[in-house]
């Protein structure tokens, strides 16, 4: 099946610090998305990408599709403790029939923040 | 609230045992999905259903099985042929093939 590479595996950081996070695929998506894991518990979505190059925020949050439909990177501002989670990137091919609804995730990228 | 439920959160089967986890959402969504995921992976997609009495295989469908009766309920049964069930199982639905919201969870283990 497809894969997207998603780096770093894991990071560990200062509160305060800058994050930033990126996924690469051999494939072109349509459609990428940013979702966080806290132990436990399921995933949640923080940004969803529709369009090649659009920038998008969510408070401290902000993601970019890449130009090529083959990347995305997530970066964190002034990270705080509750930041800390599992970050997993996802990617969407949309074409006619049932695959138009499958999406391919990345292995995710650990969050520690010292505070 | 709308949203997705699963149970039970934690759940333990026996040797040659089926156990059936719960899904379900009042989100009016037509799609649901089932993925593991285990330590350090990724979900990995084991079912999926567009529509009503419809579903299909994703990519580690076997053991596994699936019924979608009603749109607000989607119920995995990991069967014995399953030999290594041991997961957090994770269920999610969509409108169509947008976004993807997830469900809190079910910890599957073996006794």
């Amino acid at each position: 099946g497809q894969q997207l590479n998603q780096s770093p595996q894991s990071m560990f950081i200062q509160e305060g610090e800058d994050v930033s996070m990126n996924c690469t695929s051999s494939s072109i998506f349509n459609t990428w998305l940013w979702y966080k894991q806290e132990p436990g518990e399921g995933p949640v979505l923080l940004i969803a990408l529709y369009k090649a190059g659009e920038l998008t925020s969510n408070g401290r949050l902000t993601a970019q599709f890449g130009i090529t439909r083959k990347d995305s990177f997530l970066n964190i501002s002034a990270s705080i403790p509750s930041d800390v989670g599992i970050y997993f990137c996802a990617g969407q091919i949309l074409r006619g029939g049932g695959s138009n609804y499958k999406l391919t995730f990345g292995k995710g990228t650990l969050l520690t923040v010292n505070p | 609230d709308g949203g997705i439920t699963q149970s039970p959160k934690y759940l333990f089967r026996k040797e040659g045992q089926n156990v059936t986890l719960s899904c379900e959402q009042n989100l009016n969504h037509d799609a649901m999905y089932w993925y593991r995921q285990d330590p350090g992976q990724g979900l990995r997609l084991i079912y999926y259903s567009q529509i009503v009495n419809d579903f299909q295989k994703g990519d580690i469908a076997e053991g596994y099985s699936v019924s979608r009766e009603k749109k607000e309920s989607f119920p995995l049964t990991v069967t014995s042929a399953q030999k290594n069930p041991t997961a957090f199982y994770l269920c999610a639905s969509s409108k169509g093939g947008e976004t993807q919201y997830f469900g809190p969870g079910t910890r599957l283990l073996v006794l």
